[in-house]
This record gives C-alpha cells, structure tokens and sequence, in this order.
C-alpha cells in the first residue's frame, strides 16, 4: 500500500520561498503529482513529476528523488493568493489508484 | 458550463433521508471519480467509472450507490446515512484509459452535513 506524509501546517510572509515536503512509503508509483486547494474550494492540479529531478512551472516548482522517496513543491515569491492546501499524490502501479497525501495548509502573511 | 460541475454545493440531510448529489463533466473525459474529504485526512478515493463502468469500489457502505449513466454525468444515491458521513464529496473527472489519471479535474464539492 501506499502512504504519504506532509507537514500539516506552513507559514511564511509575501515575496518568500516555501518548501513543501512529501515522504512516502510506497511499492511503486508512476510519478509524483501536486494539487492546490483553496478554502472551499476545488483542489486543482500544478505538477507531475514522472522522472527524478525538478520542474519547474513559472513561480512554482517541483522535485522527485525516486531514491530517496521523497518530493517537494518550491513555492517563489509567494503572493498572499498562494494560501491553500497542497496535496501531493502518487498513482499506484499495482491499483492504478491516485493516492493522496495528508496535505499542507500554507498561509503566506503580509 | 465549462469544466466539473457539482450540485447541490450544500446539503443536510437525516440519518432517514434519501439524497443524491450529481456531478457534470463538461471536457469530454472518458473517467469519473467520486471522492471523500473529511477534516484532517486526505482525500478518499470512494468509487471509479471508466467508459460508464465502475472499476473500482473502494469498500464503500451500501448506503452509498453510485450510477453512472453516461461518461458525462456522475451520481452518489445516499440513504441512512451515519453522522460520519458528514464531509465534503468530491467528483473529479480525467481522461484516462485505466481508471487514475495523474491529471485529475475536480468539481466544488458537495458539503454534506448528515444530522
């Protein structure tokens, strides 16, 4: 089975860089993705990660370390709009399944 | 209408009522995904439809029974509901030819309140 952990609860203040974290304990994935939820509302998705390494998306970014299960989401230059909920998630390769993680709520602060 | 759409976005309901919650598709993907949000647990992936066959139920209750009546549209019958089935559902759809997309479109949710 698949499990992957976060950090419940980030802060930071306008116009720095956060990191977010996602460790997983898994028997095999296709690749990593991230989804961003705000407040009431729907979660949408912002990467995926296939292969090792980093993506980058204009001010977000994303990383994959298959050897090390573990990934990340770098968020620059952060706007008060960045606060919400950020969920990576794995598909699994024996279910097929998209797996989320536990989720980080981020709140970016003037 | 473009993207997921998700009605009613509110709901309260008694453990004796019957409801339904519907979601529209409106990119024309050929998978569709109900799931389950509670507070502070991620999200639970309750049932699949791919091509209008259900490909996976995920030990969901009998008091949850979806229907899938074409690859646009997507609905969760609810019935006897407990109190913790109160959480925000969540249709999302993908195309995808096996059923978990990396690349998921979400609707708004439906919160449902079960008193």
């Amino acid at each position: 089975g698949q499990s992957l952990e976060q950090p419940s609860e980030v802060t930071a203040v306008e116009g720095a860089i956060v990191q977010i974290n996602c460790t997983y304990q898994t028997s095999g994935f296709y690749g990593l993705s991230w989804y961003q939820q705000h407040d009431g509302g729907a979660p949408t998705f912002l990467s995926y990660n296939a292969l090792d390494g980093l993506e980058e998306t204009g001010r977000f970014s994303s990383f994959l370390s298959r050897s090390d299960s573990y990934g990340y989401l770098l968020l620059q230059e952060l706007q008060m709009k960045d606060s919400a909920s950020y969920f990576c998630a794995v598909r699994d390769q024996d279910t097929d399944k998209l797996i989320f993680g536990t989720g980080t709520r981020l709140q970016v602060f003037p | 209408e473009t993207g997921v759409t998700q009605t009613p976005r509110h709901l309260v309901m008694g453990m004796t009522n019957k409801k339904s919650l519907k979601c529209e598709q409106h990119l024309g993907h050929n998978a569709m995904y109900w799931y389950k949000q509670s507070a502070k647990k991620p999200l639970e992936l309750m049932f699949v439809y791919n091509f209008k066959e259900q490909t996976e139920n995920n030990s969901v209750p009998s008091r949850f029974s979806p229907e899938c009546p074409n690859s646009s549209h997507l609905f969760l019958h609810l019935h006897t509901l407990q109190p913790e089935d109160s959480a925000l559902y969540l249709c999302a759809s993908s195309q995808d030819g096996q059923g978990g997309s990396y690349e998921q479109y979400f609707g708004p949710g439906t919160r449902l309140t079960v008193t």
